[in-house]
């Protein structure tokens, strides 16, 4: 049974550039979360979907983050332009319903901005 | 919102010892409370969910505490071994809506040495 499948395992992105991270969460599950986790802040929510619909979308993260979720399968993230101080891991997570019930994490996407 | 915080950032214990780390959050409408342990290069995984008032709840090795009058959590490690080395995260979260997403805490590094 797979987990929650997160592409590339690593990506390194010039400044100004844009990227598009991927997330498939796990199959069934009717809720998907994005993560930023650095050692400073800790893990932040940037986005949180619910049945495809988008419950919340992180504030402070609204100008330059993008996540969106076409199909129930799969979830991509876009970061335009990035900067410096995007460098982070990005992880993806999924439960079947919410936080109440098992969110299961991907591995992420370790993101370095040059 | 809900602010988590999580003490201590590091923590380096000797094997056999035990390691208690502890959560404060500020949301008297917190539901769900969680540990979770992160190994290097891994996904974050569950170790314990707790929703009861006051609770004492015991794993394999460990104890978690939640005391929602004092709006405190702790999970304490009984006799700590290298095993038991990598980063905890405490994260709490809500009842239903926008609610069911899991807000961390800063997380705490541990060391467990022979």
């Amino acid at each position: 049974d797979a987990g929650v499948t997160q592409t590339p395992r690593h990506e390194v992105a010039e400044k100004g550039q844009t990227i598009i991270l991927k997330c498939e969460p796990v199959s069934g599950h009717n809720d998907l979360f994005w993560y930023r986790q650095t050692k400073i802040q800790g893990l932040e929510l940037l986005s949180y979907f619910r049945s495809k619909s988008l419950m919340e979308d992180g504030g402070a993260f609204k100008d330059r983050f993008k996540a969106e979720m076409l199909n129930s399968s799969f979830s991509t993230l876009k970061i335009q332009p990035t900067e410096p101080k995007d460098s982070a891991v990005y992880l993806c997570a999924s439960s079947p319903d919410g936080a109440n019930t098992e969110v299961f994490f991907g591995k992420g996407t370790r993101l370095t901005v040059v | 919102g809900e602010q988590v915080e999580q003490r201590p950032p590091h923590l380096s214990v000797r094997e056999g010892d035990s390691a208690v780390i502890t959560c404060t959050y500020t949301d008297p409408n917190s539901y769900y409370f969680f540990w979770y342990k992160q190994e290097p290069g891994a996904s974050l995984q569950l170790l314990m969910k707790v929703f009861s008032s006051t609770e004492i709840n015991e794993g394999q090795g460990f104890t978690v505490l939640l005391n929602k009058k004092d709006k405190r959590l702790s999970l304490n490690l009984t006799a700590a071994h290298p095993g038991d080395s990598a980063a905890y995260f405490c994260a709490v979260s809500g009842f239903g809506g926008s609610g069911n997403k899991l807000i961390f805490g800063t997380g705490t590094l541990l060391s467990v040495k022979p």
